[in-house]
């Protein structure tokens, strides 16, 4: 069964600096999604991307985000500037399609585990 | 915005009994529920989901049940067994917005053997 993968699995880095997050959705997907997960807390919504655009962003999505589908395959979370506060699991998401009638499901990938020291 | 509150936020039962999880929601215009089971430090997993235009759905031991007069979703699992111990999150979803699930703060269920 086709899987969200997400690269790396874990992903250490200093405040200040820059990191990019990697997700490869299913292949037939149109819509990808990035959420956050704080340790033991829910997760949240970060943003939407849609044919080739942002959908959607939360108030967590500042301008320190970006995201990017730099190829047919890749989705890319970059932050800008990291902040002690960013440490988070992230997950990327995919569905098919949206609208009534189509499927609705979001599939998440594994994760990428977040560390801002 | 969507507010999604999820009771109760820990759940212990004795392995056959059943379980069950209710979220409500804000917003009269969400128009499908997911929940999702998360095992620790792995992914959400999709269990079973709702569209507004149906009342309840079930698969095998797991059933979940929509009112959208009260605003409030719950799911149901049966026979529980030591490998339904996880966290389980509730969703919403407005489908004209982007597409976001808003998610519900989540339940730890233990189900002891």
């Amino acid at each position: 069964e086709p899987e969200v993968t997400q690269t790396p699995s874990h992903q250490v880095t200093q405040m200040g600096q820059e990191v990019i997050l990697r997700c490869v959705p299913i292949s037939n997907h149109l819509y990808f999604y990035w959420y956050r997960q704080i340790l033991g807390q829910k997760v949240e919504f970060l943003v939407s991307f849609y044919n080739n655009e942002i959908s959607e962003k939360s108030e967590i999505f500042d301008d320190q985000f970006s995201v990017e589908r730099p190829d047919g395959s890749n989705f890319t979370l970059k932050i800008r500037s990291t902040k002690l506060e960013d440490s988070a699991m992230y997950f990327c998401a995919s569905s098919e399609f949206i609208g009534w009638g189509a499927r609705l499901e979001q599939y998440f990938g594994p994760g990428t585990r977040l560390t801002v020291t | 915005g969507e507010n999604v509150e999820q009771h109760p936020s820990t759940l212990s039962v004795q392995e056959g009994d059943s379980a069950v999880i209710k979220c409500t929601y804000s917003d009269s215009a969400s128009n499908y529920f997911p929940w999702y089971k998360q095992e620790l430090g792995k992914r959400p997993q999709l269990i079973i989901d709702i569209r507004s235009n149906v009342g309840e759905k079930k698969d095998q031991r797991i059933a979940v049940t929509l009112n959208k007069t009260a605003k409030h979703f719950s799911l149901h699992i049966t026979e529980t067994q030591p490998e339904d111990s996880a966290v389980y999150f509730c969703a919403v979803r407005r489908w004209e917005y982007g597409n976001k699930l808003v998610f519900g703060a989540g339940t730890i269920l233990r189900v002891k053997s």
